[in-house]
Formats: C-alpha cells, structure tokens, sequence
C-alpha cells in the first residue's frame, strides 16, 4: 500500500539552528514525486520543496533541502538556520507513479522554534 | 497573480443540510484537486478534475461530488451532512495534472453541528 510515515509529532529546535523532519515513503512504484508543504495556523499549505525519483541529486530551495535516500525510501526535509516564522506543521507527501493529482499525506511534524 | 482563492472560508451547517464550496484555480491552471483535513485523519484527497472530467477519485462516500467549470473554477457539494464532515477543506490547482506545482489555497472549515 502507498503510504507515507513521518514519525515525530513534534520537534523543537533553538532559533539559527539546522532541524531535519523524518518522513519514510511506501510505493512499489518506480516513477513518483516527492513534497514537503509547511501549514502555518492560518491553514494554507505552503509549497516548500520537489523531489521526483529519478532525480540524482537532492533538491534544495533557499534554506530547504530534502535528503533523499532512495534505498531506504527515506525523504526527509532540512531546514538550516532556523527562523521564528518556521513554526509551523510540515507535511511530506507523495504523489505515486501515474497519478493525476493525486497527493498522499503524511500525519505531520509539528515544529516550534524557540528564541 | 493571484492565488487560490476559496470560498466561503467559513460556514456552519447542521445535519442533514447541504453544502457547495468553491474554489478558483490560479490563472492559466486547468487542474483542481479537493482534500478534506480532519485531527484524525488528516490530510485525505477527496477528488480531481482537469479540463472539466474528474480525472481521480479518493475513498470517499457519494454524498461527496464535484464539478469544474469551463473557466476551470470548481465546487464541490457534500450532501446530507453529518458531524464526521467537519473538516478543512482545501483545493489545489496546478497547469497540469502531471504537473509538481500545486499550489493550495486557504480552505473552508466547515463545522457541521
């Protein structure tokens, strides 16, 4: 079954700090797509990140990074220096091979920051 | 450009009524996709159309349907409304279906009391 893991509810991390969000991937699929999408208080989700399978190399955005390992069907998300405004909910997703928009949720990492 | 807009952002609706929300993609995206988010089991895809068709389906009862319009704007309706129906619910609209930039707009919550 396609199914998304991430396996801590919450995470703290001191303001200016890297913190990497855990998430592991199901799917017998070869080709898919992976996300991260952050959701402040306000509700709408953000787009943070893209990492297709077949993509050799991890793919970063600013200060976002997702460390794919495609052995271990692991996707997890960095963030260096951590600011205040990234507390928030993160959620790792997948979209499976041959899906027409169709997204597959993790349960989410809730991150506070601390001054 | 604008982004995703969806409407209302709130409503309360007692059991057994219906109700439409509504979501406008952003210019130029063909593709809406529905998802209901609830505390206990979170994020779950609920529907998605491209050029009018619905393209995928979750698993989700038939009381909940949808529709896009030539303008690529969406509603969908859940009818008969029950207390399990409250949720968050949220579009997003992308160029194509096999398109990675989906971006999300900012949900209705929906309280059925």
């Amino acid at each position: 079954a396609q199914k998304i893991t991430q396996t801590q509810p919450g995470m703290f991390v001191q303001e200016k700090e890297a913190v990497t969000l855990d998430c592991t991937y199901d799917t017998s699929d070869q080709s898919y797509g992976l996300f991260w999408y952050k959701q402040p208080s306000s509700g709408e989700m953000i787009f943070l990140i893209y990492q297709g399978s077949y993509d050799e190399q991890n793919a970063t955005e600013g200060r976002y990074s997702l460390n794919f390992q495609k052995a271990r069907k692991s996707a997890n998300l960095v963030i260096s220096a951590s600011q205040l405004g990234d507390s928030a909910m993160y959620f790792c997703a997948m979209r499976p091979g041959g899906s027409q928009g169709n997204l597959i949720f993790g349960k989410g990492t809730k991150l506070s920051v601390k001054p | 450009k604008a982004g995703v807009t969806q409407t209302p952002r709130y409503l309360i609706k007692t059991r057994g009524q219906q109700v439409t929300l509504s979501c406008s993609p952003i210019s130029g995206h063909r593709s809406v996709s529905w998802y209901q988010q609830t505390p206990g089991q979170g994020l779950q895809f609920l529907f998605e159309y491209f050029s009018e068709t619905q393209r995928n389906k979750g698993n989700f009862p038939g009381r909940f349907s949808g529709r896009q319009f030539s303008n690529s704007r969406s509603e969908m309706n859940v009818s008969t409304l029950e207390l399990g129906d409250s949720a968050l619910y949220l579009c997003a609209s992308s160029h194509a279906s096999s398109s990675y930039e989906q971006y999300f707009g900012p949900g209705t919550r929906l309280t059925v009391t």
